[in-house]
């Protein structure tokens, strides 16, 4: 157990269909960062918060995906009208140290 | 820019050595090191900040040659447990996101 927390672990869907995941940092750690993982890949980054702010985000992340840190705590991660092509580990990082544990989408 | 790891795959017996390398063309803040099992997220092993530091715990080491852009993995005496693909992701500046290496793939036999 790392101390980072994400919910689902599993996700199906079909596409076109809107999926939401949930990233719970360690407490202390200011900074989230989104991955995506696909088979034989390395982590991609996606996009980054320092507290609530959005500092950074990939051209990996089109205009169907959104993230969220309201309160500088928990993340979502929106992707709306799903693809085949985001079928893939969703990884979440406290700070610049421990993953969560992935939330993995297979979008039918 | 993804920093280029080598080698890309590297098979051991246990309780032998291995050196698992990442470069970047990119001057570098920090270097990360990752150890990922099949189906499993990745686990951090640990971050190097500063030219010429060096780190470790149990076996395994790492050194960072910040004029070079380069970071070695070491793993000493290699257990069974070891088994896994390695990443490093690199930060070329405090702040920035950090962009992982392909992966190393090592496999440590009986």
């Amino acid at each position: 157990d790392t101390g980072v927390s994400q919910n689902p672990r599993h996700k199906i869907t079909k596409r076109g269909q809107n999926v939401t995941f949930r990233c719970d940092p360690i407490s202390e750690h200011n900074r989230l960062y989104w991955y995506r993982q696909t088979l034989g890949q390395g982590p991609e980054f996606l996009t980054y918060f320092q507290n609530e702010a959005q500092l950074e985000k990939s051209r990996l992340l089109s205009d169907r995906f959104s993230a969220e840190r309201p309160k500088g705590s928990f993340s979502t991660l929106e992707i709306q009208r799903t693809e085949q092509g985001d079928s893939a580990m969703y990884l979440c990082a406290s700070s610049r140290g421990p993953f969560g544990p992935g939330t993995r989408l297979l979008v039918l | 820019q993804q920093p280029v790891q080598s080698p890309q795959a590297v098979i051991l017996r246990e309780g032998e050595d291995a050196v698992i390398n990442c470069s970047s063309s990119k001057a570098l803040y920090s270097v990360h090191w990752y150890r990922q099992k099949h189906g499993e997220a990745p686990i951090f092993l640990m971050i190097l900040l500063k030219g010429g530091e060096q780190k470790g715990h149990d076996k395994i080491s790492a050194s960072f040659n910040e004029k070079k852009q380069q970071s070695s993995l070491y793993l000493t005496a290699s257990q069974l447990s070891y088994s896994g693909t390695y990443f490093c992701g690199t930060e070329p500046n405090y702040g920035q996101n950090f962009v992982f290496g392909p992966g190393t793939r090592l496999s440590v036999l009986p």
